[in-house]
């Protein structure tokens, strides 16, 4: 079984400010891991991925993710907020491989919110 | 190209229409997927094509029927809708078998049940 938990439903910066978004995962299987964005009536949009290979992960738009098996945590980070970035984030575990293939599992997501 | 596009946009349907909502992609992925998100809340499985067959059904009322009639294409035929079915469908693809099972999803459609 695995679950996903995003510590934190909101989040509000400035902007020019940096950007934490806490997610803690647990997994029987070697987990892959996600975060996606979804801005305001869209769809979801892939920021990054972790799928065994570096543990810190650069994605799109200036974020990057640090997988840490020792705190199953995989935060999602940003150094300087964008007012573009407000929407709302999922973080997203599947285990690589068994037989729940295709099956994601999501965090309940946070907003973000950035004031000028 | 990883764009999955989805029509129409938005559908007011009551709740004795039949109407089908439309997914394609030209990924050459083999597994597609519908979801249903409500609103604060995150996607929701609902269906799951591999290799245009049906492999995995959540328990999916039948009053939303799936259909894969290529690998590009994924439909969901609707009829008999209640109110509570509005929401936003999102329709997503992946490769098939790829170890980190990435998954594309597309604008959606948002859906409303008069």
């Amino acid at each position: 079984a695995q679950s996903v938990t995003q510590l934190d439903s909101h989040v509000s910066v400035s902007e020019g400010t940096p950007v934490l978004l806490r997610c803690n995962y647990s997994s029987s299987y070697s987990p892959s891991l996600f975060w996606y964005v979804q801005h305001p009536n869209k769809g979801l949009q892939l920021l990054l991925k972790y799928t065994s290979a570096a543990t810190l992960v650069k994605g799109i738009n200036g974020f990057e993710a640090e997988f840490k098996k020792s705190e199953t945590s995989f935060h999602l980070t940003k150094p300087s907020a964008h007012m573009s970035d407000a929407a709302e984030y999922f973080c997203v575990v599947t285990p690589a491989g068994g037989t729940s293939y295709g099956k994601l599992t999501f965090g309940q997501g946070t907003i973000l919110t950035v004031h000028p | 190209d990883t764009e999955v596009t989805q029509t129409p946009k938005h559908l007011v349907m009551g709740m004795t229409n039949k109407k089908s909502l439309k997914c394609e992609q030209h990924m050459g992925h083999r597994a597609m997927y519908w979801y249903k998100q409500k609103a604060k809340k995150p996607p929701e499985l609902m269906f799951v094509y591999s290799y245009e067959k049906l492999s995995i059904n959540e328990s999916v009322p039948s009053r939303f029927s799936p259909e894969c009639p290529n690998s590009s294409l994924l439909n969901l035929h609707l009829h008999a809708l209640q109110p509570e079915d509005s929401a936003l469908y999102l329709c997503a693809s992946s490769p098939p078998f790829a170890v980190e099972e990435t998954q594309y999803f597309g604008p959606g459609t948002r859906l409303l049940v008069l």
